[in-house]
């Protein structure tokens, strides 16, 4: 079946640091690819998308490039914040469904 | 909007007690699902809608019930709580009918199973 795998954390990093978060999936067709993150105490919100081979989602500094050939959407951020300290989750959307496969989110922290 | 709306946001319960989890959103998505997440898992698909009647099972749906009687409601019926459904619960929603439509999600529910 479809499944998403990320890198475990946590993933801690001085402010300004540049930053790599691993993400490779498994799906058969064409799925979309999402990127979530999670606040302290909060819901999950998206950060971004993408929806096709070769296209890059950016938002708030981050971004991923979906790469067919070797299956990944790694999320980059050229400078991180103290604010950017979250958790963050890949998942996909199969073609054929509504439903969403999460990974299994990798927490960030970021210090002064 | 309010988007998508959960009650209660904490909640303690005995072993072998019942409770309903309150899911709405206001914007007309035909798809609402629920999660659970717990450390080291990320989020697990327990039962989902693709419109008014229609329910179906996610990954995890044993020891949840749901109904889907308007596009509104989603509730999560747990009949006799276990501690292995310890957890924090979330309700999502979204448009159906392409895969690039994203999903909103309610600010969750902490369940405490003793």
């Amino acid at each position: 079946g479809d499944s998403v795998t990320q890198m475990e954390g946590p993933v801690t990093l001085s402010e300004e640091a540049f930053l790599t978060i691993n993400c490779t999936y498994t799906a058969t067709g064409y799925p979309s690819l999402f990127w979530y993150v999670q606040y302290p105490g909060e819901g999950l919100q998206l950060l971004l998308k993408a929806t096709k081979a070769d296209d890059k989602g950016s938002n708030k500094g981050f971004e991923a490039t979906y790469r067919k050939e070797t299956t990944s959407f790694h999320l980059e951020k050229g400078s991180v914040q103290v604010s950017d300290s979250a958790v963050y989750f890949c998942a996909l959307r199969s073609y054929n469904t509504d439903k969403l496969i999460f990974g299994t989110g990798t927490r960030l922290q970021v210090f002064p | 909007n309010a988007g998508v709306t959960q009650t209660p946001k904490f909640q303690v319960l005995k072993t072998g007690q019942s409770m309903t989890l309150q899911c709405a959103q206001d914007m007309n998505h035909e798809y609402m699902s629920w999660y659970r997440q717990d450390p080291g898992m990320g989020l697990r698909l327990i039962h989902y809608s693709v419109g008014a009647g229609i329910t179906d099972q996610g990954e995890v749906p044993n020891g949840y019930n749901v109904s889907r009687s308007t596009t509104e409601d989603f509730p999560l019926r747990l009949l006799s709580a276990a501690p292995s459904q310890t957890s924090v619960y979330f309700c999502a929603s979204s448009r159906t009918s392409g895969s690039s439509y994203e999903q909103y999600f309610g600010p969750g529910t902490r369940l405490t199973v003793t």
